[in-house]
């Protein structure tokens, strides 16, 4: 079947506006995740949801960033005011449950690369 | 705070020899450790899964070794072909500092294998 797609491949926008990205995950998973990429950089967690328990926005770096998902599909992951430093390949992941990691893989998207001018 | 280093150079390598990439952690006691390949422009592929009372791992040319001791994974490739070209991530989860859920990668460590 399908995997995970993600939508715009790139974005550039100027400093100041508002951007969505979204992501659609695998029919089925109920775990979704949203990371970011910088360059030379690790992966960082931003959020993760899961069914419909309340979402892990611990990675969340500040309040310009949000995300939802609805009807426990298609997620948007906004970032109002971009900043410069928000310019990073922007991730999303799904997996079948999102409980016991150690026995799940995680399916990534292509990613969402944003340049904040 | 949590740390993972992988090998800081790009690993170049000629065709048929092992390529080895290391992992290492430091404040954290992972549950498990996963192996990702990310070619350019799209997102990683898990490879391998390794819990901690795992010591070894294989999966047709690949092999994960997970030291908890020394907090450290080699990852091995053998026999190498062009075609495992890529940028390979390390992640650990679980453990006494996380939810199983989460994630913590490291940096990566690309691998040019030269026929």
């Amino acid at each position: 079947g399908a995997g995970v797609s993600q939508s715009p491949s790139n974005k550039v926008t100027e400093k100041g506006k508002d951007v969505e990205l979204r992501c659609d995950p695998i029919s089925g998973h109920t775990a979704l995740y949203w990371y970011r990429q910088s360059l030379g950089q690790g992966l960082e967690f931003l959020i993760y949801f899961q069914g419909n328990s309340a979402p892990d926005k611990s990675g969340l770096p500040s309040d310009r960033f949000s995300a939802e998902r609805t009807g426990g599909s298609v997620s948007t992951l906004t970032i109002q005011r971009t900043q410069q430093e928000d310019s990073a390949v922007y991730l999303c992941a799904s997996s079948l449950e999102g409980l016991a990691g150690a026995r799940e893989t995680q399916y990534f998207g292509p990613g969402t690369r944003l340049l904040v001018l | 705070s949590q740390k993972i280093e992988q090998n800081s150079e790009a690993l170049n390598i000629q065709e048929g020899k092992t390529a080895t990439l290391t992992c290492n952690y430091t404040n954290y006691s992972p549950a498990y450790l996963q192996w990702y390949r990310q070619d350019p422009g799209r997102g990683p592929v898990f490879l391998l899964l390794i819990r901690e009372n795992e010591k070894e791992k294989r999966k047709e040319r690949l092999k994960v070794t997970f030291d908890t001791t020394l907090k450290q994974s080699l990852f091995h490739i053998t026999a190498s072909q062009p075609a495992d070209s890529a940028t390979y991530l390390c992640a650990l989860g679980g453990g006494s500092f996380s939810n199983d859920y989460k994630l913590s990668f490291g940096a990566g460590t690309t691998v040019t294998v030269r026929a």
